[in-house]
């Protein structure tokens, strides 16, 4: 079946640092993959997606590869921001079936 | 610029009561989802719509119930809550097309006593 793997939390940063948010994925066929962004007391949002192998999803200063030899889908940004302290979903959508989620990772940047 | 509204935004309320928790989008979406959200972060998908009249579990065994009887309205509701239904419920929709990504609502957070 389909599954995600991500990086266990919390992640804390300094403001300024550099990001990577590690994920990893099985999945039948060719999958389609994103990142969400919870920040607290909301839903999540769509930050950014990949359709395809070697395509670069970005947002926001955010980006992320869709590597399928290393089937991965890093999340990285150059510098983070107070403002970026939220919970980050890699999830993918493979066939018709529904999305599924990685387990989260709280993001914690202090000034 | 949420399009899709979750009320109430928080609910505590006690054992044995009866609830519905509302969830409505204005985008035309034919899928809708609701998911369950632990302490922990990770979400459940609970019940998932494909249209009206369409309804279907999620993989998370849950005592909730859904209807569809409106493309645009979702509600969930509970016939009689228990403490460990206390948890985040997030709605979500998407477009038919292939893939489309989900729009999410800001969440109900139950807790019963």
């Amino acid at each position: 079946g389909n599954s995600v793997t991500q990086m266990e939390g919390p992640v804390t940063l300094s403001e300024e640092a550099f990001l990577t948010i590690n994920c990893t994925y099985t999945a039948t066929g060719y999958p389609s993959l994103f990142w969400y962004v919870q920040y607290p007391g909301e839903g999540l949002q769509l930050l950014l997606k990949a359709t395809k192998a070697d395509d670069k999803g970005s947002n926001k200063g955010f980006e992320a590869t869709y590597r399928k030899e290393t089937t991965s889908f890093h999340l990285e940004k150059g510098s983070v921001q107070v403002s970026d302290s939220a919970v980050y979903f890699c999830a993918l959508s493979a066939g018709y079936s529904t999305l599924t989620f990685g387990k989260g990772t709280m993001l914690l940047v202090s000034p | 610029e949420a399009d899709i509204y979750q009320t109430p935004r928080y609910l505590v309320i006690g054992t044995g009561k009866k609830i519905t928790l509302e969830c409505s989008q204005t985008m035309g979406h034919d899928k809708m989802y609701w998911y369950q959200q632990d302490p922990g972060m990770e979400l459940h998908l609970i019940h998932y719509s494909y249209g009206v009249n369409s309804t279907e579990k999620g993989d998370l065994s849950s005592e909730s119930t859904v209807s569809r009887i409106r493309t645009e309205h979702f509600p969930l509701t509970l016939e009689s809550a228990r403490p460990s239904h206390t948890s985040q419920y997030l709605c979500a929709s998407s477009a038919t097309e292939y893939r489309s990504p989900l729009h999410f609502g800001n969440g109900t957070r139950l807790t019963v006593t």
